[in-house]
């Protein structure tokens, strides 16, 4: 089956503990991306890789570290975690540039106290 | 201040009633727009696009409708089903690279029997 799992699914934290959410995909696909949604304000795009050490910012960056050594994996770091990174973290990932084609991840709810 | 707005956080409909959900853009350069939905403990999903050079597109019981002068678009549910209860965001970009993607607030639908 075509998926993409995050790992863990909640988590609860406390700040300036360092974590890292784990984001897998099982179809090849190149591209894959991270984003936040925090209520009022939709998802917005946090990093994006188009293939593998290839990583670009996106709109909201800051705190946050991504890797891409193997296709298969987008690992999301956050070195020193802070109240303000409290929200819900999904990865995404898909063949081609076309956002139709996005398979999302089922998300990490994220507590930072 | 956000490109993308959904005005209304929540909206209840009748089983078999015609659901609209409406968003608002700010961005003239937006020429690709898109409605995901979301069940809850899932990622989003693709739902409806349509491109500037159109001012509707339907796909079954979905219709989007997009009014370029009013910087508008609606979506359209007909007939409403309960299955259809969901969180529905609307998106937007300059250009089809998901990277471009801005997504709205969010909209949820609750579709009763």
């Amino acid at each position: 089956e075509a998926q993409v799992t995050q790992n863990p699914r909640y988590l609860i934290t406390v700040t300036g503990k360092k974590l890292t959410v784990t984001c897998s995909q099982n179809m090849n696909h190149e591209y894959m991306s991270w984003y936040r949604q925090d209520p009022g304000l939709g998802l917005r795009q946090i990093y994006y890789s188009m293939n593998v050490e290839v990583t670009d910012k996106g709109d909201v960056p800051e705190g946050y570290k991504v890797s891409r050594k193997e296709k298969r994996n987008f690992p999301l770091i956050l070195e020193s975690p802070s109240p303000n990174q409290t929200s819900l973290y999904f990865c995404a990932s898909s063949l081609g540039l076309a956002p139709e084609t996005q398979y999302f991840g089922p998300g990490t709810r994220l507590l930072v106290l | 201040d956000q490109q993308v707005k959904q005005n209304s956080p929540s909206l209840s409909v009748q089983e078999g009633r015609i659901s609209i959900l409406n968003c608002d853009y700010t961005n003239s350069m937006f020429d690709y727009f898109l409605w995901y939905k979301k069940y809850p403990a899932e990622g989003p999903t693709f739902l409806i696009s349509i491109s500037s050079i159109k001012d509707k597109n339907e796909d079954g019981r979905f219709t989007v409708f997009l009014n370029k002068s009013a910087k508008h678009l609606s979506l359209h549910i007909v007939p409403s089903q309960p299955g259809d209860s969901a969180v529905y965001f609307c998106a937007a970009s300059a250009g089809t690279s998901y990277d471009k993607v801005i997504f709205g607030p969010g909209t949820s639908l609750s579709v009763i029997p």
